[in-house]
């Protein structure tokens, strides 16, 4: 049983193009995110939706749209790619806004490389 | 904004103990968890402390200190399959999960 699921999970495309990264998660939990992961290992969070609102926005280029048709769906648009898109994107997931006690769960990312 | 550190690597022995230190500076801090992604794989989450002191859970603990903005995971009795890399994050703010990573500390076990 899936918790947290990403589609694709590999997306190879050319610079200029736009895709999508689908995200759902069978937890019922309230909040979702979008991390980042580059070629270093470095994970930023990108955004964070509670109960379909948009509750983070960490300056993330407005290229990127993520769209939350309902709690347990989030997902990621991004116009016009550049070479600097590619990385590991991550969905996740937590029980509450604060996902302390338990965690963020994680998805098995998506690498999007930008040709 | 914040910062955290964090050693780029470790290596140990199996049946080893090892300790990943983690300071941070940030504002409106609330929280400083761990994290364990093996290559290829997803971060998946080991601990989280808001208190000082020690979290014990299994072969693995985590320890803070609020007064010194500092924190670490002890891992005890290591096995090849706990090579990995290790992220401390810190949780900004009470309510928004505002979680911030580290750069991770890539931890390998030999035989």
């Amino acid at each position: 049983d899936t918790a947290v699921s990403q589609t694709p999970k590999y997306l190879v495309t050319q610079m200029g193009n736009d895709k999508s990264i689908k995200c759902e998660q069978n937890l019922g939990h309230d909040t979702m995110y979008w991390y980042k992961q580059d070629s270093k290992k470095f994970l930023k969070i990108m955004f964070s939706y509670n109960n379909k609102e948009l509750i983070i926005n960490e300056t993330v280029p407005n290229r990127f749209s993520p769209k939350s048709p309902d709690k347990a769906h989030l997902n990621l648009h991004i116009n016009s790619l550049e070479l600097g898109d590619s990385a590991v994107y991550f969905c996740a997931s937590s029980q509450d806004s604060s996902g302390r006690a338990r965690g963020q769960f994680f998805g098995p990312g998506t690498r999007l490389t930008v040709l | 904004g914040q910062s955290l550190e964090q050693p780029s690597e470790v290596t140990a022995v199996e049946g080893a103990i090892v300790q990943i230190n983690c300071t941070y500076q940030t504002s409106g801090f609330y929280g400083l968890s761990w994290y364990q992604q093996h290559d290829g794989g997803a971060p998946t989450f080991l601990s989280y402390n808001a208190l000082d002191g020690l979290e014990e859970t299994g072969r693995f603990s985590s320890f803070l200190s609020r007064s010194d903005s500092y924190g670490y995971l002890l891992l005890q009795e290591l096995q090849m399959k706990d090579s990995a890399s290790y992220f401390c994050a810190v949780m900004r703010g009470s309510t928004l999960g505002r979680l911030y990573f580290g750069r991770g500390t890539q931890l390998t076990v030999w035989p």
